[in-house]
This record gives C-alpha cells, structure tokens and sequence, in this order.
C-alpha cells in the first residue's frame, strides 16, 4: 500500500498557485519525498524532491512540515498544461517509486 | 538526447500467450524500472534492474521476469498472460550512485491488451 495520503481531485485557477496537499505520517528519517505527475496517456515526469528543508526549483515549490508528516507542493503560477495527475511518494533516494492513487489537477480558464 | 524508449507501443496478445516488451533507457543512464499501470491507477512497481541483475521486486508473480543487457536496454517479459495483465507497462531509467540517483525519467509506455 502506498504510504502517502492525497485528495483525489482539486480544480484550480489559471495563473493562480495551486496548493497540492500530501500526508506521509509513517514516513522514516532515509525516505525523501519526491514528486512526479502524469499528463494524459504520457509517462509520469519528475518535479521535485525533498528530505527535510523546502526546495524550489524551476517547476514547483516543495514545503515540507518540521515533523516530515505532510508536505505542499506548489505550483506557483498554473497553467492549462498543469492539468494532471499529481503522485506524492515517500522512498530512499535509490528504491522503487511506489504510487498511490495521486491528485487530479484540472486547471480551468 | 534521446529520452526513454519504449517498443511496441501497443499490443494485443490472447490469454495464455507470452509478451516480451522492450526498453532503451536514457543515454547515460545505468539503471531500468519497470511499473505497471492499469486503468485509472497509479504506476506499480515490478522490478529494477542495475549492472543486469534484478536489484529490487515488487509484489508480482514470477511470470514477470526482466532482463538487462551489457547496453543498459532491458526487457520485460511475461508468461502465461491473464485477462488482468492488461495494463500500461512503464519503463523508467535513472543514474544510481550519483546525485541524481533520484530522478527516474519514464518512458511513454508499452499498452497492453490481453484478450
């Protein structure tokens, strides 16, 4: 079973931050958090990764909590090609992805 | 730079039948996953491969078997298929023991139809 917790759906404004929640309660102190998504009929594709500070990079902002049980991926300004599946995973940096059921982003004119 | 590969991009194969889908990975990468996805799911892991041997193994029968080659290049095959093996088989790639190790770059997918 996936060890993270997202909501199944959230619509968001284009060009506003669109704030994708994750809960990773039972996450262990070697497990990052990393996360990919998944444009229709395309393979998932990396965003951003995470152990314990908040990182930024081109694509999106990670807030992980002090705690490490939770973290917000922010997509600063969206768009309509944001509009996707969102998987927020916990792993070592070298293990298997393992997947749940992710968020779907759809972003609305 | 070429990303990673994938071939067939479909295939319909009948119940009983074996499949064998192949993988290029990313130029410069050491290092192929394989996942699963079935419709409406997230990717399930079924194995790695790293230095052509199986580093790691999901939870899947052993008539999912891989292979990597001196190349990198990997194949998935399976035996005996089940109408429930018809899924999206997802190839990813990535550099191990570097910095980047993190970073798996997913090919667009084999889908496949049992029927």
């Amino acid at each position: 079973d996936a060890k993270t917790t997202q909501p199944p759906s959230m619509d968001c404004a284009e060009g506003r931050a669109a704030n994708l929640p994750c809960n990773h309660s039972t996450i262990s102190g070697n497990e990052y958090v990393y996360w990919y998504r998944q444009i229709h009929s395309q393979g998932p594709q990396y965003i951003i990764h995470g152990l314990k500070n908040n990182e930024t990079n081109e694509m999106a902002s990670l807030i992980i909590t002090e705690d490490r049980k939770s973290s917000t991926l922010i997509l600063p300004h969206a768009t309509l090609r944001d509009t996707a599946v969102y998987y927020c995973i916990v792993s070592p940096s070298w293990g298997k992805l393992q997947f749940g059921a992710g968020t779907q982003v759809v972003v609305t004119p | 730079d070429a990303g990673v590969t994938q071939s067939p991009t479909h295939l319909i194969k009948t119940r009983g039948q074996q499949v064998t889908l192949r993988c290029s990975p990313k130029s410069g990468h050491d290092t192929v996953s394989w996942y699963q996805q079935a419709l409406g799911q997230g990717p399930q892991f079924i194995f790695q491969y790293y230095e052509e041997e199986e580093r790691q193994r999901g939870n899947f029968p052993d008539r999912f078997s891989g292979h990597q080659f001196p190349n990198y290049s990997s194949e998935l095959n399976v035996n005996a298929l089940l109408l429930g093996d018809s899924a999206l088989y997802l190839c990813a790639s990535s550099l191990l023991e570097t910095d980047r190790s993190y970073e798996q770059y997913f090919g667009p997918g084999t889908r496949l139809t049992v029927t």
